[in-house]
């Protein structure tokens, strides 16, 4: 099994770009969901889905968009990307109370 | 609401001493506890978990922790550290709430080793 794969590992974007986050899991796991890292802030939670097209809001759910068409994949989607979202992205899924983590997307917004 | 607070942004200790991590957390409801380790430019691995069975709770690299309810705390021990122990350590609590695991994080404490 591969787990919870991530990409890209990095990226640079503009402020105003768009771009798509990738994550996979290969567990057949129900939940998903969405993290963002920032020194000093721990995890806080950006989105999740508990299914294929049912998906919610976290903790910190704006300028992010996503969607769960399928159980493996569940893409976060920055629209217009802000100086604010540079942070570390982790993907994460989930059997009961246990939770697997992707190695993340480090994005830098200029 | 749940709530995790981690007192310490950063330890700081010698090769060989005692590590002590501290986590107090705040549930309505009895709680999964967990500790996470995060190694320089890595993802979260898990250490180890409390989920309501023995309240002493062993992991890997010779880390455990002891659930207490009385004084809601869950810290994270290691009789004696190793340089490669240094990385950062997350607390997190979870309980059942209607189908949804919810895990809410502590803001992380570096560990530094020194030689």
């Amino acid at each position: 099994n591969a787990g919870v794969t991530q990409t890209p590992k990095f990226q640079v974007l503009k402020t105003g770009q768009s771009m798509t986050l990738q994550c996979a899991q290969d567990m057949n796991h129900e939940y998903m969901s969405w993290y963002r890292q920032d020194p000093g802030m721990g995890l806080r939670l950006i989105h999740y889905s508990v299914g294929a097209g049912i998906t919610d809001q976290g903790e910190v759910p704006n300028g992010y968009n996503v969607s769960r068409s399928t159980t493996e994949d569940f893409p976060l989607r920055l629209l217009s990307a802000a100086p604010s979202q540079t942070s570390v992205y982790f993907c994460a899924s989930r059997i009961l109370y246990e939770q697997y983590f992707g190695p993340g997307t480090r994005l830098t917004v200029t | 609401a749940q709530s995790v607070t981690q007192l310490g942004s950063h330890v700081s200790v010698s090769e060989g001493a005692l590590v002590l991590l501290r986590c107090n957390y705040s549930s309505s409801v009895p709680p999964y506890l967990f500790w996470y380790v995060q190694y320089p430019n890595q993802g979260l691995q898990l250490l180890l978990k409390y989920t309501s069975a023995a309240t002493l709770v062993k992991g890997i690299n010779g880390f455990e922790a002891e659930f207490k309810k009385s004084e809601t705390s869950f810290h994270l021990t290691k009789p004696s550290a190793h340089m490669s122990d240094a990385a950062e350590y997350f607390c997190a609590v979870s309980f059942r709430g209607g189908s949804n695991y919810k895990l809410t994080f502590g803001k992380g404490t570096l560990l530094t080793v020194n030689p």
